[in-house]
């Protein structure tokens, strides 16, 4: 079982506000990390694949960072907005075919 | 329609029931996989398919069983369910190497 923490558990922040948060995971037999953007009352939804170490991915206001020789992963978001309110979840594997996710950051935006 | 269906959606039961929730996919994909959410838990893990005569336990297949009776549909049964067992059940399919598509729920609440 692989461990893939997530932090911080909840985040509330003010519209137009910037905002980062974290997956890690043990470093070793890394394989891939996704990322999903999962809303209330909805199924998650994929945001991001990465592999390599140094990956940079970016999806209009949000992209993510990987770092997998020391096991972490950042999600940033740009000017957050009321709809980017939702759970961002990290899953992560180590042969694509068990992902093990985190429990989540929940980020609420004020409007 | 959505691309992973699963039924039904909310299910209200008693301890020691038999109970079958099903899903059901329309994108082609050979992987299916049933996970449940606890609240401040991640996705675990209960069984993954890669095809129709392929059925692996993950994390926590205890008090569980699953079907892959088409490369389509993937079944997840409760032998005699327990109260422990109340969670919400996502059923998701994915291609090698790409990320999960994840159904809409099914809520299961077993007094």
């Amino acid at each position: 079982i692989l461990n893939v923490e997530q932090s911080p558990q909840s985040l509330h922040v003010q519209e137009g506000d910037s905002t980062n948060f974290t997956c890690s995971f043990p470093s070793s037999n890394f394989y891939a990390l996704h990322w999903y953007r999962w809303e209330t009352a909805k199924s998650p939804e994929a945001l991001f694949v990465m592999t390599l170490n140094g990956d940079e991915k970016k999806k209009g206001r949000i992209s993510a960072t990987l770092n997998t020789k020391e096991g972490y992963s950042y999600l940033y978001i740009k000017g957050s907005q009321p709809e980017d309110s939702a759970t961002y979840l990290c899953a992560v594997t180590h042969n694509f075919n068990k992902f093990y996710f985190g429990s989540g950051t929940k980020l609420n935006v004020k409007p | 329609d959505a691309d992973v269906t699963q039924t039904p959606r909310n299910r209200i039961t008693k301890t020691g029931k038999r109970i079958m929730l099903e899903c059901s996919q329309t994108k082609g994909h050979d992987r299916m996989y049933w996970y449940r959410q606890d609240p401040g838990l991640g996705l675990r893990l209960i069984y993954y398919s890669f095809d129709v005569k392929d059925i692996n336990k993950g994390e926590i297949s205890d008090g569980y069983s699953v079907s892959r009776q088409a490369q389509a549909k993937f079944s997840l049964s409760l032998e005699s369910a327990i109260p422990n067992q109340t969670a919400l059940y996502f059923c998701a399919t994915s291609e090698p190497d790409q990320p999960q598509h994840f159904g809409d729920g099914t809520r299961l609440s077993i007094l």
